[in-house]
This record gives C-alpha cells, structure tokens and sequence, in this order.
C-alpha cells in the first residue's frame, strides 16, 4: 500500500520561504508523477503544482512564479518550495500521486494516493 | 470563486439517495475526464471515482459518477451516517492549464 507523508515547518515568517518535503512508503516515485495540492482552512481544493517521472514540471499559472517542486527518486521523495509567502499561503498542504495520460476523450487526470495533510501558518 | 461549480451543502436520511452536481464548460468537464474526493471531517481527501464513473478497489457501488455534456454528477445511494462529509469534484482545464476543483459539497445524512 503506498503511503505518503509530509513535513515541514509548521510555522513560515511572511516573505520567507515554505519548504516541503513527501517522503513516498510502500512504492517507488520512479514511473510515476506527483503533485502538491493545498486547502485553506474551511476553504476547497487548490493544486499546486505537479512533477512528471520525467522530472518536467507543470504549475499553476497563478503561483508559479513562486514555486519549485523537485524529486529526488533515490530517497523516495519529493519536495516544494514556495517562495515569499504572504498569509494567503496559510493552508493545509497535501502531496500526492497524479495519474495523468490524454486519451480520445481528453485529459485524464486525477490523484489517487495522498498524504495526511501538513498545517503550514505564515505568521511572524 | 471555483471554476467549477457545486452546491454547498446536500442533504438526506439514511438509506436514501442524493446527488451531488458539478457543473463547468467546455473547457474542462465537456472535453476531459472528471474525479471525485470525499473528504472526512479533519482528513485528506480520498478518490471515490475516476475517469468520469470508475470506482478505485474498495470503494463500494453505493457511489457513482456520471458525466454529460458541460456537467458531470456524483450519486450516492444507501446513506449512511459515515458518508457524512464533503465532497469535490476535479478534473483539467484546458484553458487555464490547471487542475481544478468545485467549491465542495457538505453531505449532511439526516
């Protein structure tokens, strides 16, 4: 069964940065492609980001300016960073295993695996 | 504001049915595939349906996804108590080049 778990400072000064590491159990992150996803207290869903096996990268337009996600295969992890946060950065932080392919019918694209969810608050 | 659009809350008895609407645009659920989450109170968000109406193993059949046109619709037939929880619908943007999620649904089983 994989397994995926995040960790990080629980607490990000406003202009520094946000590092996050996923350490991935019971599986590999080689052949496979993964994304960081995070929720705002009592808010919805936003994605991140995502990193392909390949080690190409795609983020969402609104942040990616500011973001970084890398792995790193021979320690089974994979990592965020998320530069000069403010306290709109404040959120539950997730990783996660994305499934993706396009078909006839479109893009396919979904998460099947995720992790527990880290709090990070900007705050000084 | 989400891209995609949900009711913010649903609600019915146990054993009953209820549907969960998500609505978007050509852009998205008309011409890619749609997923759903069910997320627990204080948990992280767990896939119940893949490729518009797969169900990953262990989910049981009392969930379904549907999809038609610019809208795709979750059922859950058989409530329970546990299904209590919020549910959010997903799917890609070609427009926006993002992954985007309704606003959530709050499933109160009366």
């Amino acid at each position: 069964q994989v397994q995926l778990r995040e960790s990080g400072p629980g607490l990000v000064k406003p202009a520094e940065p946000l590092s996050l590491t996923c350490t991935v159990s019971g599986g590999s992150t080689s052949g496979y492609n993964w994304s960081w996803i995070r929720q705002p207290p009592g808010k919805g869903l936003e994605w991140i980001g995502h990193i392909y096996y390949s080690g190409s990268t795609n983020y969402n337009p609104s942040l990616k300016s500011r973001v970084t996600i890398s792995v790193d295969t021979s320690k089974n992890q994979f990592s965020l960073k998320l530069s000069s946060v403010t306290a709109a950065d404040t959120a539950v932080y997730y990783c996660a295993r994305a499934r993706n392919y396009y078909d006839i019918s479109g893009l396919l694209f979904y998460f099947d695996y995720w992790g527990q969810g880290t709090l990070v608050t900007v705050s000084s | 504001q989400s891209v995609l659009t949900q009711p913010p809350s649903v609600s019915s008895a146990p054993g009953q049915k209820v549907t969960i609407s998500c609505s978007g645009s050509g852009s998205n659920i008309e011409n890619n595939y749609v997923s759903w989450y069910q997320q627990l109170p204080g948990t992280a968000p767990k896939l119940l349906i893949y490729e518009n109406n797969k169900r990953p193993s262990g989910i049981p059949d009392r969930f379904s996804g549907s999809k038609s046109g610019t809208s795709a619709t979750l059922g859950i037939t058989g409530l329970q108590t546990g299904d209590e929880a919020d549910y959010y619908c997903g799917t890609w943007d070609s427009s926006l080049s993002v992954v985007v999620f309704g606003g959530g649904t709050k499933l109160t089983v009366l």
